[in-house]
């Protein structure tokens, strides 16, 4: 199994500022990626952090808005840029080896 | 269509009961499946996978029919603790990304 942790874990931020989102597993992981669950809904995948090269987003989510980074096989980066209110919503990373993922805590995000 | 569907409940239920939920999923190459409990304002976490054969862990029971792509989670003897939502989750054909449906929460009263 992997311990996943994640920084910060809540913010209100004001629209149209960026935050950074940091994910830290704590042994080398294939696999890492965000999701987006907004309150009463289930897990939206954003995106596959790519250990050094660039993330494969999902549908409906684009690289301007959401930067991930991963400079190594255990730490990446999410980075929620220009927010709206609509992005208010809890942010999780996952991180495994194939389909045996496990999940940090999640950054609950209010932007006012 | 969504990937996975699950029936949003909630499904009420006392202390010992048993209980059952039902996923449907739309991609027939599919090869994993899993459920996953997520707790109010917590992280999912992994309950068991799910095999063809079916599966079983303590009062969970986990089925698998592939030919009607429909998967199944069995809760017996049902404990207060038992109260979640219980995600439906498939790993999409030839990447390693999951797919999750939309939940079924369970509340079990005393």
């Amino acid at each position: 199994s992997a311990v996943i942790s994640q920084k910060p874990s809540r913010d209100i931020c004001q629209r149209g500022t960026s935050l950074t989102i940091q994910c830290q597993v704590d042994s080398q992981v294939t696999m890492m990626f965000w999701y987006r669950q907004q309150p009463g809904q289930s897990l939206t995948l954003i995106a596959t952090a790519n250990q050094g090269s660039e993330a494969t987003y999902e549908s409906g989510f684009v690289i301007d808005k959401f930067p991930i980074s991963r400079p190594n096989l255990t730490f990446s980066t999410l980075t929620v840029s220009n927010m709206s209110p609509e992005d208010s919503s809890i942010y999780l990373c996952s991180g495994g080896q194939a389909y045996e993922q496990y999940f940090g805590p999640g950054t609950r995000l209010t932007v006012t | 269509r969504k990937e996975v569907e699950q029936d949003p409940g909630p499904f009420n239920v006392p202390e010992g009961a048993t209980v059952a939920f039902n996923c449907t999923y739309s991609n027939s190459a599919s090869q994993s499946f899993f459920w996953y409990r997520q707790d109010c304002r917590k992280e999912p976490k992994l309950l068991m996978s799910v095999y063809s054969s079916g599966n079983e862990d303590g009062r969970f029971t986990a089925q698998l029919n592939r030919a009607s792509q429909y998967i199944s989670l069995l809760i017996r003897d049902s404990k207060l603790s038992d109260s979640a939502t219980y995600l439906c989750v498939v790993g999409s054909y030839n990447t390693d990304k999951l797919i999750f449906g939309t939940g079924t929460r369970l509340q079990v009263f005393p």
